[in-house]
């Protein structure tokens, strides 16, 4: 089975300041990660994905993500908060190994960013 | 091009009354998934369509839930004697193919109030 833990409902920033949204997951196989935003009343759009090539992954909007087995964690960062990156972000796994493609989605983080 | 839409937007329901949700993928996708967002449960998966494949319902919540996909394209997701805690938004995917290497793309959901 697997499994992510977003570990802040809730972070809240300054306009150019940096963004850190944290994410730890579990999986018995080699996982795909994503982060996802949703944007009120808006639907789900892919930020960036991870499956199994480079480490460090860059996404829309200047995201990046890095996944690190040792620590199973696939934390999303900005180095200058917009605005518009006001939203709520979700992190994402899916059980690698075979072509199944349920997402199992963490809690979500919300982002409130301040000007 | 047109991107995944589902139908009604909205839906107002009196508890024990059926609804039938409708989502049409992109043209081409051959998987086609249904997920739940509530309060108290965040993102969760419903059910999983691929292909000519038997769908995956390992996500339904109860047997009052269930799916259908006609042709490889429309699917009809319908509730049957609607509970209040049925009240949700409904999200609709789908991607060229199952497996993580392939981005999901999400409908605008369709938003359940069950009174």
């Amino acid at each position: 089975a697997q499994s992510v833990t977003q570990l802040d409902s809730h972070v809240s920033v300054s306009e150019g300041t940096p963004v850190l949204l944290r994410c730890n997951y579990s999986s018995s196989y080699s996982p795909s990660l994503f982060w996802y935003v949703q944007h009120p009343n808006k639907g789900l759009q892919l930020l960036l994905k991870y499956t199994s090539a480079a480490t460090l992954v860059k996404g829309i909007n200047g995201f990046e993500a890095e996944f690190k087995k040792s620590e199973t964690s696939f934390h999303l960062t900005k180095p200058s908060a917009h605005m518009s990156d006001a939203a709520e972000y979700f992190c994402v796994v899916i059980a690698g190994g075979t072509s199944y493609g349920k997402l199992t989605f963490g809690q979500g983080t919300i982002l409130t960013v301040h000007p | 091009g047109a991107g995944v839409s589902q139908s009604p937007s909205n839906k107002v329901t009196e508890k024990g009354k059926d609804v039938e949700l409708r989502c049409d993928p992109i043209s081409g996708h051959t998987a086609l998934y249904w997920y739940r967002q509530s309060l108290g449960q965040g993102l969760e998966f419903l059910i999983y369509f691929q292909g000519n494949s038997a769908p995956d319902k390992s996500g339904l919540p109860s047997d009052r839930f269930s799916a259908e996909r006609t042709g490889g394209s429309v699917s009809t997701l319908t509730i049957q004697r609607t509970q209040q805690e049925d009240s949700a938004v409904y999200l609709c995917a789908s991607s060229v193919a199952s497996g993580g290497a392939y981005e999901q793309y999400f409908g605008p959901g369709t938003r359940l109030t069950v009174t």
